[in-house]
């Protein structure tokens, strides 16, 4: 079964740190997604980045990078020089193959609220 | 980006009704449509997956019964919960899954159910 768990339910930061938000998975499929989201106090889950199982190249995007280790199974996101604005609840996730061929059934983590003071 | 509408965006029922949640893809087309919900505090747990024109599959512990789905075409699904109780308050977003060749997917910004 797959599985994703954030080991962090709460970091507390203030504003210009560096944070790390963690991610570990589980999965049995050797094709597979790993996603990033963001959600405000909105509700609306802002989509922050999509990899595949076989692009192990470390990503950045502005203050947001992410690191992907296979051999850890793990997907980390750190946020460099926070801001107040990052303050949000932040999923990671895992797509798993559905219907044989399809993907899109997403499995979360249990969240991570970021606070970010300043 | 895909744009994905949700209605209501919040609705407050008594329990005992019945409750309709549109989700429409604006720009593309859906075969696939997701269903997930979040209650308090949690995180988005799926209920149910369906294709268009067909019977939805619903994910272990989600009432088939309770929780009708209709994906009657490639932009509209309806979730409707039915006899809504406080217990099925939460927030449900819907997830479109595109046509494209290319893996697309995309969230609605979701509807807060509220049952009193």
């Amino acid at each position: 079964a797959q599985k994703v768990t954030q080991a962090q339910t709460e970091i507390s930061v203030v504003e210009k740190e560096d944070v790390t938000l963690d991610c570990v998975y589980e999965t049995r499929d050797t094709t597979y997604y790993l996603f990033w989201y963001k959600q405000p106090p909105s509700g609306e889950l802002v989509f922050l980045i999509r990899r595949n199982s076989f692009d192990e190249q470390n990503e950045i995007s502005g203050r947001y990078s992410w690191n992907f280790q296979k051999s850890t199974s793990s997907f980390n996101f750190t946020i460099t020089a926070s801001q107040v604005v990052d303050s949000a609840v932040y999923f990671c996730a895992l797509s798993e193959r559905w219907g044989g061929t399809s993907y899109g059934k997403l499995t979360f983590g249990q969240g991570t609220i970021l606070t970010v003071h300043p | 980006g895909a744009v994905v509408s949700q209605h209501p965006s919040w609705v407050i029922c008594k329990s005992g009704t019945s409750v309709k949640i549109e989700c429409r893809s604006l720009d593309f087309q859906a075969t696939t449509m997701f269903w997930y919900r979040q209650f308090p505090k949690q995180s988005l747990m799926l209920m149910a997956t369906s294709n268009e024109g067909s019977k939805a599959t619903y994910e272990q512990g989600v009432e088939k019964d309770k929780f009708l789905i209709n994906h009657a075409s490639l932009t509209l699904s309806t979730l409707t919960v039915t006899s809504a109780h406080p217990e099925d308050s939460s927030f449900y977003i819907c997830s479109p899954l595109g046509t494209l060749a290319s893996y697309e997917q995309y969230f609605g910004p979701g509807t807060r159910l509220t049952v009193t």
